[in-house]
């Protein structure tokens, strides 16, 4: 099955710095590689997505890339600001299991004022 | 409407209790989910419905039951649960699940602790 390993596994910027959120996979049948965002106590939600057909996709203040031959994909997130404080999932699915998504170990990502 | 809601928010039951947990969206979803999630750790699948046809069990003890009555309901039933069940219980939706590559959008979960 699927394996995905997420780094790192906290990270702490100032306000306005960049952040990067690495992860790789292992199953290169998977094709669709969303990220999440989740406060604590509240539901995972969905930031950004990409598909195997596309290497980059940005919005607003946030971009992932997708490097399909290194089996890797990346979360950036420029000019911080305190609210995106959070843990941040990565997760990829294979196309032929359903929608089964499977989730790296989270990033808990502190900006601090 | 575009979410998904689950009830009750909290549910604390005894280890010879049965109870169910209840998840619905409007949003024209043919494919919903059951995930559970333990503190600092991430959502673990369940099982996965498709056009109200269970289509992947993720080998989850029997005392867990999912359900899914219509295409806007999912009903998680629990019997004889364990104190290690204590976790989050997670429901989404997605559009399809064919082709691995549809958004899921999560409810915001039913707190549960087994005594």
């Amino acid at each position: 099955g699927e394996n995905v390993e997420q780094h790192p596994s906290t990270l702490s910027v100032q306000e306005g710095d960049s952040a990067v959120i690495k992860c790789t996979y292992s199953d290169s049948a998977s094709n669709y590689f969303p990220w999440y965002k989740q406060e604590l106590g509240k539901r995972p939600q969905l930031i950004i997505d990409i598909r195997s057909n596309v290497g980059e996709k940005k919005d607003q203040r946030i971009a992932v890339t997708l490097n399909k031959t290194a089996k890797h994909f990346s979360l950036h997130i420029t000019e911080t600001q305190p609210e995106d404080s959070a843990v941040y999932f990565c997760a990829a699915s294979e196309g032929n299991a359903g929608n089964m998504l499977t989730f790296g170990g989270g990033t808990r990502l502190m900006v601090k004022p | 409407d575009t979410e998904v809601t689950q009830t009750p928010k909290h549910l604390v039951m005894g280890m010879t209790n049965k109870k169910s947990l209840k998840c619905e969206q409007h949003m024209g979803h043919r494919a919903m989910y059951w995930y559970k999630q333990k503190a600092k750790k991430p959502p673990e699948l369940m099982f996965v419905y498709s056009y109200e046809k269970l289509s992947i069990n993720e080998s989850v003890p029997s005392r867990f039951s999912p359900e899914c009555p219509n295409s806007s309901l999912l009903n998680l039933h629990l019997h004889a649960l364990q104190p290690e069940d204590s976790a989050l219980y997670l429901c989404a939706s997605s559009l399809d699940s064919a082709g691995g590559r549809y958004e899921q959008y999560f409810g915001p979960g039913t707190r549960l602790t087994v005594t």
